[in-house]
């Protein structure tokens, strides 16, 4: 039973235009939402979160969205730039300190 | 500043074998997770040491376990090992005051593979 969804095994954007990763859940007492990047080899690098108190965070050129009725949010990234190909895990947990539940993943690829 | 590191990189071991995996937490933080991730999935949460005391633990069968030293590094130990338990194996630590707005800070991993 996936509890975060990320449906799109990858997305290919252009540089300089907008990148939207999506990412759905089922679990209602998820209140916590971080969205990571991971370059092969390495691991996952913290980007960006949101509480459920709040329907947007942003963060230079990072933005996520929180639709708490839908139970969605979205990780936009403008402009995107090459450097910003990998693959980006949607994450969620209940309550503050409490574990992470990922999502398969979405491998973005930025074009030159 | 360090961030985390885990130990060793790379390991190979025959079905039935115990292993056990290191990890140092980034400067500063005082909790560690170990999460699992096999080839095209997310991580999997195993389980969470504070205080030298497990904290969390998720679906993993109790051939898992894990310790906290009072430096706040950690092990994870796997008995009788299964070919399914071959996987990256990823640590993850925090600052327990900070709370999960700043995000956990993960180790590049150990990638075991079970023959």
């Amino acid at each position: 039973d996936q509890q975060v969804k990320q449906n799109s095994p990858s997305l290919s954007v252009q540089e300089g235009r907008i990148s939207i990763l999506n990412c759905d859940y089922t679990n209602s007492m998820f209140d916590y939402f971080l969205w990571y990047k991971k370059y092969p080899a390495e691991g996952p690098t913290f980007l960006i979160s949101i509480s459920s108190i709040k329907d947007k965070n942003e963060d230079g050129r990072f933005t996520v969205f929180l639709n708490k009725s839908a139970k969605h949010l979205s990780l936009h990234i403008v402009p995107s730039q090459p450097g910003d190909s990998a693959v980006y895990f949607c994450a969620a947990s209940e309550g503050s300190n409490y574990k992470l539940t990922f999502g398969k993943g979405t491998l973005l690829t930025v074009n030159p | 500043d360090a961030g985390v590191t885990q130990s060793p990189t790379h390991l190979i071991k025959t079905r039935g074998q115990q292993v056990t995996l290191r990890c140092s937490p980034k400067s500063g933080h005082d909790t560690v997770s170990w999460y699992q991730q096999a080839l095209g999935q997310g991580p999997q949460f195993i389980f969470q040491y504070y205080e030298e005391e497990e904290r969390q633990r998720g679906n993993f069968p109790d051939r898992f376990s894990g310790h906290q030293y009072p430096n706040y590094s950690s092990e994870l130990n796997v008995n009788a090992l299964l070919l399914g338990d071959s996987a990256l194996y990823l640590c993850a630590s925090s600052l327990l005051s900070l709370g999960t707005d700043y995000g956990y800070t993960f180790g590049s991993g150990t990638r075991l593979t079970v023959v």
